[in-house]
């Protein structure tokens, strides 16, 4: 089966840096993602790391260790927008799992001014 | 269309109905997902399609529930005779095969009263 571990809730200043870790367990690795979910929307794509490495994308960065079954998503320069819920999910190659994507339960991120 | 788009945006009904829910995915998208997101919660896996076929429908939590998706495109998923616990957000995403971003309609709330 797999398992997805993230922290439930962060707090994290305006302007600063954070980062929100995740570790997983599966038999068939087939890409890592991390969603941004605001309360009463749908999930929206952030990243997505197959290889190891660090994967930028503006103020976002997505980091993964496959060797350690680890990743984390580093939010810079944060604003009051960041604001969220963040996902992060792996999809899985294993057994008979065709592919399918298991998401964690979600990191409720809080800027504070 | 441009994006994923699920129906309807909200369905109150009453306990014991049946329910449709559809999902269009992205034009060209082989594989689709089905979640529910019940208030304060994670994303629960459902039911995951490549093309036609459903390699895993582990995660449908009855036989109630139940989904099929013809043409390679839109998806259906049903649940009879509904119960309160079925109240949550449905969402559907959908990717190109193995692709390495999986987007997500704005999904559809069920009540059931």
């Amino acid at each position: 089966g797999q398992n997805i571990d993230q922290p439930t809730e962060m707090t994290a200043t305006e302007g600063a840096i954070v980062q929100i870790n995740c570790t997983y367990q599966t038999s068939g690795f087939n890409g890592l993602f991390w969603y941004q979910q605001h309360a009463g929307e749908a999930p929206t794509f952030l990243s997505y790391n197959v290889l190891d490495g660090l994967e930028e994308k503006g103020r976002f960065s997505s980091f993964l260790s496959r060797s350690k079954g680890y990743s984390y998503l580093l939010l810079k320069e944060l604003q009051m927008k960041d604001s969220a819920s963040y996902l992060c999910a792996v999809r899985d190659l294993g057994g008979n799992q065709g592919g399918k994507l298991i998401f964690g339960q979600g990191t409720e991120l809080s800027v504070k001014p | 269309g441009a994006g994923v788009s699920q129906s309807p945006s909200n369905k109150v009904t009453e306990k014991g109905k049946d329910v449709e829910l559809r999902c269009d995915p992205i034009s060209g998208h082989t594989a689709l997902y089905w979640y529910r997101q019940s208030l304060g919660q994670g994303l629960e896996f459902l039911i995951y399609f490549q093309g036609n076929s459903a390699p895993d429908k582990s995660g449908l939590p009855s036989d109630r529930f139940s989904a099929e998706r013809t043409g390679g495109s839109v998806s259906t998923l049903t649940i009879q005779r509904t119960q309160q616990e079925d109240s949550a957000v449905y969402l559907c995403a959908s990717s190109r095969n193995w692709g390495n971003t999986i987007y997500f309609g704005e999904g559809s709330w069920l009540t059931v009263v």
